[in-house]
């Protein structure tokens, strides 16, 4: 079945650093991805809708230089937290909506400690 | 604005008994609702949706827009059950296809 892989499933990085995720549709196309945060016990918040080759749509309150989406192929979305402070410190899961189907497949990931 | 409203962190049955996992929503706009479930150390995953008006492992969940509820219920809890359950919300047409709009989840356990 359709896989979305998300890496690194896990960092840790010193306070004013950048840190980069990758979300990757395996054997799929994904016009469209999307970025979720999860604070300990609670839900998970939608950030912004990364679309192929244009730019990215923030959520109400989301801050867009904080958080950089970069979707530049149909089969991978980058997230960069810049300048990373320990609030920033949360689980951030992306999820890729299939192109030919529109169902949406999420990635494991990635638990970010900023120090 | 869109919600999506889990009022149980955690629910406890014993196995063999019935359960129903509630969601009520607010949205201004035609929804799609959703059904995920999250087990031990795996990833996020499509449980069911109320267009499909399927049954899935047993689950079933109906759309009552009246009520803005669509809550998850299965008639004989297993084990296996035992999950984070998430209902969420989503747009049924237009540039907000896929967004989803999460509830805090409710921890189901199943007691043997």
């Amino acid at each position: 079945g359709a896989v979305v892989s998300q890496h690194p499933s896990w960092v840790i990085c010193k306070s004013g650093t950048s840190v980069k995720i990758e979300c990757r549709s395996l054997d799929f196309q994904a016009t469209t991805m999307f970025w979720y945060r999860q604070f300990p016990k609670q839900s998970l918040m939608l950030m912004a809708t990364s679309n192929e080759g244009s730019k990215a749509t923030y959520e109400q309150g989301v801050e867009k230089d904080k958080f950089l989406i970069n979707h530049a192929s149909l089969t991978l979305s980058t997230l960069t937290v810049t300048s990373a402070h320990p609030e920033d410190s949360s689980f951030y899961i992306c999820s890729a909506r299939d192109s030919t189907n529109e169902k949406l497949f999420f990635g494991s990931g990635t638990q970010l400690s900023v120090l | 604005a869109q919600r999506v409203t889990q009022p149980e962190k955690l629910l406890s049955v014993f196995k063999g008994a019935p359960v129903e996992l509630k969601c009520n929503y607010s949205y201004s706009g035609s929804p799609e609702l959703f059904w995920y479930v999250q087990y031990s150390r795996q990833r996020l995953q499509l449980l069911l949706r109320h267009i499909s008006r399927e049954s899935i492992k047993g689950f079933t969940a109906d759309l009552n827009k009246g009520e803005t509820s669509f809550h998850l219920k299965k008639p004989f809890a297993q084990e296996e059950d035992s999950a984070m359950y998430y209902c969420a919300l989503s747009s049924v047409r237009g540039s907000t296809l896929g967004r989803l709009y999460f509830g805090r989840g409710t921890q189901l356990t199943v007691w043997p």
